[in-house]
């Protein structure tokens, strides 16, 4: 069974310190797919970044940055010079693949506060 | 614009009662979920539907039902069953691109919020 985990439940930043939330996983497959969602205070999660388990390269996005490590199985995300906006509750998820049963396991989330 | 749209956004039942949640999608998307959120729990699965006329179990289907009699539509019942229904419900859907659906990210409605007085 697949599994994520996501070990920091909530951190505390002040405006313009950089922070990196964890996300470790497990899976079987060897074709998967993770994803970084963020939930805003008003609920709806929004979509950030996607990674196919054969492509390790890291993704830049502004102020945001992955890094996916197979070796350890993590995915994790860093936001550099965090802003006010940033506050929110971030989820890593996983997704079986390839084929039309698969679907997300997510993980626990971390809540992100960011102290102006 | 597409989107989904989820109602009602705040929802009150008394026990005993039977409640449906509303999901609507107009992103022409094939499959559609359910997910429960409770505090801490991050978002449990509690039925999805990659086509019309079918559906199966998540993971925790226990005291819920759907239907999926349209693509753009895909509501679930909250039944008398569930013995703790309070929390915050989310839709999403997903489209279908080739024979890989998991590469696919799901796109989420803005939830309900549900309360057992």
């Amino acid at each position: 069974a697949q599994k994520v985990t996501q070990a920091q439940t909530e951190i505390s930043v002040v405006e313009k310190e950089d922070v990196t939330l964890d996300c470790v996983y497990e899976t079987r497959d060897t074709t998967y797919y993770l994803f970084w969602y963020k939930q805003p205070p008003s609920g709806e999660l929004v979509f950030l970044i996607r990674r196919n388990s054969f492509d390790e390269q890291n993704e830049i996005s502004g102020r945001y940055s992955w890094n996916f490590q197979k070796s350890t199985s993590s995915f994790n995300f860093t936001i550099t010079a965090s802003q006010v906006v940033d506050s929110a509750v971030y989820f890593c998820a996983l997704s079986e693949a390839p084929g039309a049963n698969s679907k997300l396991t997510f993980g626990k989330g971390i809540t992100l506060s960011v102290r102006p | 614009d597409g989107g989904i749209t989820q109602s009602p956004k705040y929802l009150f039942r008394k026990e005993g009662q039977n409640v449906t949640l509303s999901c609507e999608q107009n992103l022409n998307h094939d499959a559609m979920y359910w997910y429960r959120q409770d505090p801490g729990q991050g978002l449990r699965l509690i039925y999805y539907s990659q086509i019309v006329n079918d559906f199966q179990k998540g993971d925790i289907a226990e005291g819920y039902s759907v239907s999926r009699e349209k693509k753009e539509s895909f509501p679930l019942t909250v039944t008398s069953a569930q013995k703790n229904p309070t929390a915050f419900y989310l839709c999403a859907s997903k489209r279908r691109q080739g024979l890989d659906w998991g590469y696919n990210e799901q796109f989420f409605g803005p939830g309900t919020r549900l309360t057992v007085l």
